[in-house]
């Protein structure tokens, strides 16, 4: 079974700290990506990857920067969490092409105080 | 750019009704079309999906066919369970393999005993 693993289910910040929010996959996807989901809104993109050390810019990329410096692992980083990032927070992968199916992590739910 | 809508509910039903979630989707090209189920607490999984036009996919007893004249892909089945209470989202993905999902808001579903 495809596995995608997020460091934390919940998580609780301050407002201004550095927050870093952990992917791993464990089925040698070529293609890993964020989303951010909030009620009314469904899931938006924030940033994909389709490479090691590469990015792309999602829908939301605004306030968030990644880093892929392995295949198996896609960090999300908050460089200064703000209230409005409160949201829970989704992490996927797939093999590449259009057709193939992405597969999620558990989610982690982050509140900024 | 692309876009995906769907009833967003909630939707409440009696077990063994018939179940139908709309979904219309605008998009360049011939995306790849997806549902996906997310139970409470956790992350989302797909539920099916088509890649090409007339393509029909099935799952668990649910069922939605990708019709490109109507740019829709509605979800079906024949007999709830109250075990299918969940949120649903169709999504699509484009012809770039890997870009991300666009997600529709959710539907969630309600099934009374």
């Amino acid at each position: 079974d495809v596995k995608v693993t997020q460091s934390s289910r919940y998580l609780v910040k301050r407002t201004g700290e550095k927050v870093f929010l952990e992917c791993v996959q464990d089925m040698d996807h070529e293609n890993m990506f964020w989303y951010r989901q909030d009620p009314g809104l469904g899931l938006r993109l924030i940033y994909f990857s389709y490479d090691v050390k590469m990015k792309e810019k999602g829908d939301i990329p605004e306030g968030y920067s990644v880093s892929r410096e392995k295949k198996e692992r896609f960090s999300l980083i908050l460089e200064s969490a703000s209230t409005n990032q409160t949201s829970m927070y989704l992490c996927a992968s797939s093999p590449s092409g259009r057709e193939e199916t992405q597969y999620f992590g558990p989610g982690t739910r982050l509140l900024v105080l | 750019g692309n876009s995906v809508t769907q009833m967003e509910g909630p939707v409440t039903l009696s077990e063994e009704a018939f179940l139908t979630i709309n979904c219309t989707y605008t998009a360049t090209g011939y995306p790849s079309l997806f549902w996906y189920v997310q139970y409470p607490g956790e992350g989302l999984q797909l539920l099916l999906k088509a890649t090409k036009a007339d393509d029909k996919g099935s799952n668990k007893g649910f069922e939605a066919t990708y019709r490109k004249e109507t740019t829709s892909f509605h979800l079906e089945k024949g007999s709830v369970q109250v075990s299918d209470s969940a949120v649903y989202f169709c999504a699509l993905r484009p012809r770039g393999g890997a870009d991300g999902l666009t997600f529709g808001k959710g539907t969630h579903l309600i099934i009374q005993p």
